[in-house]
């Protein structure tokens, strides 16, 4: 298995840009998250999603959008990029069930916006 | 919402020596808080968990211990060696909360030669 992976691995964007950042896990897993770390503050979830079709809001949406078409596949939006949005993104997945289950992160993409 | 507070930011071992980190949280129904270790350029990877049902989890150098009541949870890592030097982050979540996990603030931790 290759577990959670991302493309690109670093991208550069002129504020006003848009892009999509693409995770992809072959674990069968329903849940897939996405998160921004920024330094001293930790990873913050964006979105998440419990299975193909259904997406929601964590703790920082704004400026991005999602879409969960296929059960591997779990795309990050960026519509029109703010320097703001300057972070290093990291794509999660899981199994869902009564208890928590192990998290799998994948290796991130660094993007600037300039 | 849960709020997680971890300590310290920073923490400097010599090899050999005990490291311990330590978490708080906010949200009583938490029941599951994981351990996550990053290494430089690298996406956080679990290294040990503990549920709300057990006091102590131990594997080979690695421990977590779990207080409800005070609402805290702590790593130790001991007989710490170089390659223990990364990030850590610890986490919580709860079943009535979708299972969504708020994470500390991370410590960077450096075991010297």
């Amino acid at each position: 298995n290759a577990g959670v992976t991302q493309t690109p691995k670093f991208q550069v964007l002129k504020t006003g840009q848009s892009m999509t950042l693409q995770c992809a896990q072959d674990m069968n897993h329903e849940y897939m998250s996405w998160y921004r770390q920024d330094p001293g503050m930790g990873l913050r979830l964006i979105h998440y999603s419990v299975g193909a079709g259904i997406t929601d809001q964590g703790e920082v949406p704004n400026g991005y959008n999602v879409s969960r078409s296929t059960t591997e596949d779990f795309p990050l939006r960026l519509l029109s990029a703010a320097p703001s949005q300057t972070s290093v993104y990291f794509c999660a997945s899981r199994r869902t069930g009564n208890i928590p289950e192990t998290q799998y992160f994948g290796p991130g993409t660094r993007l600037l916006v300039l | 919402g849960e709020n997680v507070e971890q300590h310290p930011s920073t923490l400097s071992v010599q090899e050999g020596d005990s490291a311990v980190i330590k978490c708080t949280y906010s949200d009583s129904a938490s029941n599951y808080f994981p351990w996550y270790k990053q290494e430089l350029g690298k996406g956080p990877q679990l290294i040990i968990d503990i549920r709300s049902n057990v006091g102590e989890k131990k594997d080979q150098r690695i421990a977590v211990t779990l207080n409800k009541t005070a609402k805290h949870f702590s790593l130790h890592i001991t007989e710490t060696q170089p390659e223990d030097s990364a990030v850590y982050f610890c986490a919580a979540s709860s079943t009535g909360g979708g299972n969504k996990l708020t994470f500390g603030t991370g410590t960077q931790l450096k075991v010297e030669l």
